[in-house]
């Protein structure tokens, strides 16, 4: 099956820097991807979507100046969190749309902030 | 917000038995897909079943699909311990182009 890529699995970052986080589609174009932040014991809630040569749609209430997305290529989007503080600690998870409409997921990248 | 919505939100059963985990969503769908997701880890893709299947199998998975009930269920049978996972049904509603996740039903296997 298709495989989505997450880099890096696991980041550290101290309150008030950025972290990029990308998301890959390893074998497959894709021209929509996701993005997902899940807290503990929670499930996933999609915080927006990536368009490749446009901007991203950010679902209600999440923050697009704090979440900056880019979808760079058809088989690369990122997403930035800036000026990062513990709050935004979670488990951010991309996921990618192939041709089909499959959605394929990535591993997962868990930002942790002191 | 959350299409979707699983029960039960725990499930606790003796290794050998089956599981039966259900979910319902609101609006018209491309396809409704299962996760599972072991604590702390990624997700794993289950089974994607499109709105004009009614039912599918994968080994000891068994899901079907009841657009008029909007609704789904995932079956597990001769569960094993290590099945004990959360497990999320993903919803591809028609002409919204994303995918919504239901709360998740949290699967213990006892062994």
């Amino acid at each position: 099956g298709a495989v989505v890529s997450q880099h890096p699995s696991r980041v550290i970052c101290k309150s008030g820097t950025s972290v990029k986080i990308e998301c890959r589609s390893l074998d497959f174009q894709a021209t929509t991807m996701f993005w997902y932040r899940q807290f503990p014991k929670q499930s996933l809630m999609l915080m927006a979507t990536s368009n490749e040569g446009s901007k991203a749609t950010y679902e209600q209430g999440v923050e697009k100046d704090k979440f900056l997305i880019n979808h760079a290529s058809l088989t690369l989007s990122t997403l930035t969190v800036t000026s990062a503080h513990p709050e935004d600690s979670s488990f951010y998870i991309c996921s990618a749309r192939d041709a089909r409409h499959e959605q394929y997921f990535g591993p997962g990248t868990r930002l942790t902030v002191t | 917000s959350q299409q979707g919505e699983e029960d039960p939100q725990a499930l606790s059963i003796q290794e050998g038995e089956n599981a039966t985990m259900n979910c319902s969503y609101k609006t018209s769908i491309n396809n409704l897909q299962w996760y599972r997701q072991n604590s702390g880890r990624g997700l794993v893709h289950l089974i994607l079943i499109r709105s004009n299947e009614r039912e599918k199998h994968s080994g000891r998975l068994r899901v079907t699909l009841d657009t008029s009930k909007k609704s789904s269920s995932l079956l597990i049978t001769a569960s094993r311990a290590a099945d004990t996972a959360s497990y999320f049904c993903a919803t591809d509603a028609t002409n919204a182009g994303k995918s919504t996740f239901g709360d998740g039903t949290t699967l213990t296997v006892k062994p």
